[in-house]
């Protein structure tokens, strides 16, 4: 069954760090790209980063550039979201998901359940 | 930078057909994906590719782009699809550029 489990997600104060976990099974996922993406409470969708497969490919998008590193581990079949310099704005719900990507076109599918990040002192 | 509009809310009757728009500038050059997310849940694909639907997906979801709007077509409409619809593309024609979604349709079944 293909599927992906987020951990990691917790309180953090102001300035503080956390790292995010992804566990994936049923497929590898070194021949995928793998992706976090976002949902403040009450907000839509943003895709904050992804990795291709081979890891020479990664984006961040601009919100999250210069403070969040996304890696994996192939050995352990896991993607890493490492978040710095949080802030309340990085309040939300951080979900891993496989992105298929084909020319001109990519989806995401499955998405975990999510984790929650919540930046408070 | 690049953005989808979509409207922010949509209100059907059960057994009537629920259309969401979705307009960008890019649309003619990438592929429209479209997720379902439901109150307190994860999103899930319901079309890919623009009018690909996913093994499970019920066939009352229908997709289309016309190069201007992509447009969600939920058929017969059930009181289980109301939730939260998004839109989403890529802002170029590279293979996976600055990835992009809508701002969100909510679907309320009256």
């Amino acid at each position: 069954q293909v599927q992906v489990v987020e951990s990691g997600g917790g309180l953090v104060k102001p300035g503080g760090s956390l790292r995010l976990s992804c566990s994936v099974s049923g497929f590898i996922i070194s021949d995928f790209y793998m992706s976090w993406i976002r949902q403040a409470p009450g907000k839509g969708l943003e895709c904050l980063s992804y990795i291709s497969g081979s890891g020479k490919t990664i984006y961040y998008a601009d919100s999250v550039k210069g403070r969040f590193t996304i890696s994996w581990d192939s050995a352990k079949n896991s993607v890493y979201l490492q978040m710095s310099s949080l802030t309340a704005a990085d309040t939300a719900m951080y979900y891993c998901a496989r992105a298929v990507v084909v020319p001109a076109a990519s989806w995401f599918d499955p998405w975990g359940q999510g984790a929650l990040v919540t930046v408070s002192s | 930078s690049y953005e989808l509009t979509q409207p922010p809310s949509v209100s059907v009757s059960p057994g009537q057909t629920a259309r969401i728009t979705c307009s960008g500038d890019a649309l003619a050059k990438q592929y429209v994906s479209w997720y379902q997310q439901k109150s307190g849940q994860a999103p899930i694909v319901v079309i890919y590719k623009d009018d690909m639907r996913p093994s499970g997906i019920p066939e009352r979801f229908s997709a289309s782009n016309s190069g201007t709007a992509a447009t969600l077509s939920i058929s017969g409409v059930q009181a289980e699809d109301e939730a939260v619809y998004y839109c989403q593309s890529a802002a170029s024609s590279s293979t996976f550029g600055d990835v992009v979604f809508g701002g969100g349709t909510t679907v309320t079944v009256l």
